[in-house]
């Protein structure tokens, strides 16, 4: 049982490179997010999907696109890196977008903007 | 203010105490009340979860939700070594969870 698949786990890009992070869940979950977890600042919002056709901005937003490509897959875009976004980031899914059921979170991708 | 505010620490107690953190949060529409533990390197995990005020016992672990005064707290009786880790404290805020900033647990010998 899968869970949630994050790819690559690990990542090092050139300032102004872009990349996606992808993302897929094998527990037909309705919604999807996007976090980004610095030192001493928990994990922050970036995007979220509520349901499959649907995305909305969080906490970050600002340098980054999302896809909810379909009902399983939830893809984050960097297009221009920026060294600030160095940070590890993690996708989960819930069963329903935030009333009250557990978000089950992907491995994290360590990113790297030199 | 930030939507969900925790006690950085780190947080030492040493091994058998109860170690409790705290957790407060500016939404007062959010109905669920979510505890993960982040050991270092690994992803979230959930440990706990209350709806509703009062206290909610799993094992070790006890939850307390006062929402009148928008307060969550987690407390670990008989801390093991093994307890150490970060512990995440979020909450739903309509149709998204935050988190908050995390509390740092060490759980000495």
């Amino acid at each position: 049982n899968a869970g949630v698949t994050q790819t690559p786990k690990f990542q090092v890009l050139k300032t102004g490179q872009s990349m996606t992070l992808q993302c897929a869940q094998d527990m037909n979950h309705n919604s999807m997010y996007w976090y980004r977890q610095d030192p001493g600042m928990g994990l922050r919002l970036i995007y979220y999907s509520a349901s499959e056709g649907t995305t909305d901005k969080g906490e970050v937003p600002n340098g980054y696109n999302v896809s909810r490509l379909n009902k399983r897959e939830f893809s984050l875009r960097l297009e221009s890196a920026a060294p600030s976004q160095t940070s590890v980031y993690f996708c989960a899914s819930s069963e329903m977008g935030g009333a009250g059921t557990e978000a089950f979170f992907g491995q994290g991708t360590r990113l790297t903007v030199v | 203010q930030k939507e969900v505010e925790q006690n950085s620490g780190p947080l030492s107690v040493p091994e058998g105490a109860i170690a409790s953190l705290n957790c407060t949060y500016s939404d007062r529409g959010s109905q669920s009340f979510f505890w993960y533990r982040q050991y270092s390197g690994k992803s979230p995990e959930l440990i706990m979860f209350i709806y509703s005020n009062g206290d909610k016992e799993d094992g070790r672990f006890t939850a307390q939700l006062n929402k009148a005064s928008q307060y969550v707290s987690l407390l670990i009786r008989d801390s093991q070594p093994s307890d150490s880790a970060t512990y995440l404290c979020a909450v739903n805020s309509y149709d998204k969870v935050i988190f908050g900033p995390g509390t740092s647990l060490s759980v000495i010998p």
